[in-house]
C-alpha cells in the first residue's frame, strides 16, 4: 500500500491564483481530512469527509473548498489564494471515525 | 471546544537523559489520546495512543498514560537518543469535536 499520498510537495502561487491540492489513499478508508500547519499553531482542521459524497467544515474552512466523489480521493481547492494561506497542508485518513489517523507527507504552499 | 496544552520548546537534552513532555487537555466525554512525531521535512507519524482511562500507550521506548483525573497524557522516555530529535505533538480525538485537536508541538533537540 502507498498509504496517503499528496501532490505536489511544493507550490508557489501569486495572490488571486487558484489551485488544487491532491490527496489520495489506497487503504479504503472512509474518513479523510485536511489540516494546515503553521509555526507555533500546531495543526488545525480545515475540512473533513466521513465518506464519498459527504463533506463538512472544520475549524478553519474559509477560503477552501473540498469534494469527495470517490472513497480514494479528497482534493482541496483554493479558489483565490491569499498570503494568509501560506502554510504546510496535510491530508489524513482513517478507517472510520474516531480512530487513529494516517497522514500524508504534506504540501508546502507559499502565496506571494 | 476541545483544547490541548503542551510544553513548548525547544527542549534540549543530552543523550541518555530522561525525557518528559507534559500534555493536558480539555474535552467533553472520553476522547482518545495520541502522540504524533514529526521528523524534519516529513509528515506526522503516530507514536502511541490510548483510548480509555488508565491505558498506557508505548512504542520505541516512549510511554504515556491516560490520566482522566488530571486530564493529562504526559510523554516519557527513560534514555533519549540523538535520533529522537523531532517535533512531538499531543492530540485528542473525539470528545465532542470533529477531527484531531492538536497541541502546538514541542521541538526536542538531543545533543550527543
Amino acid at each position: 500500500n502507498a498509504g496517503v499520498t499528496q501532490t505536489p510537495k511544493f507550490q508557489v502561487l501569486k495572490t488571486g491564483q487558484s489551485m488544487t491540492l491532491q490527496c489520495a489513499q489506497d487503504m479504503n478508508h472512509e474518513y479523510m481530512s485536511w489540516y494546515r500547519q503553521d509555526p507555533g499553531m500546531g495543526l488545525r482542521l480545515i475540512h473533513y469527509s466521513v465518506g464519498a459524497g459527504i463533506t463538512d467544515q472544520g475549524e478553519v474552512p474559509n477560503g477552501y473548498n473540498v469534494s469527495r466523489s470517490t472513497t480514494e480521493d479528497f482534493p482541496l481547492r483554493l479558489l483565490s489564494a491569499a498570503p494568509s494561506q501560506t502554510s504546510v497542508y496535510f491530508c489524513a485518513s482513517c478507517r472510520d471515525y474516531p480512530n487513529e489517523q494516517f497522514f500524508g507527507p504534506g504540501t508546502r504552499l507559499t502565496v506571494l | 471546544g476541545n483544547s490541548v496544552t503542551q510544553m513548548e520548546g525547544p527542549v534540549t537534552l543530552s543523550e541518555e537523559a530522561f525525557l518528559t513532555i507534559n500534555c493536558t487537555y480539555t474535552a467533553t466525554g472520553y476522547p482518545s489520546l495520541f502522540w504524533y512525531v514529526q521528523y524534519p521535512g516529513e509528515g506526522l507519524q503516530l507514536l502511541l495512543k490510548a483510548t480509555k482511562a488508565d491505558d498506557k500507550g508505548s512504542n520505541k521506548g516512549f510511554e504515556a498514560t491516560y490520566r482522566k483525573e488530571t486530564t493529562s497524557f504526559h510523554l516519557e522516555k527513560g534514555s533519549v537518543q540523538v535520533s529522537d530529535s523531532a517535533v512531538y505533538f499531543c492530540a485528542i480525538l473525539g470528545g465532542g469535536a470533529d477531527g484531531l485537536t492538536f497541541g502546538k508541538g514541542t521541538h526536542l533537540i538531543i545533543q550527543p
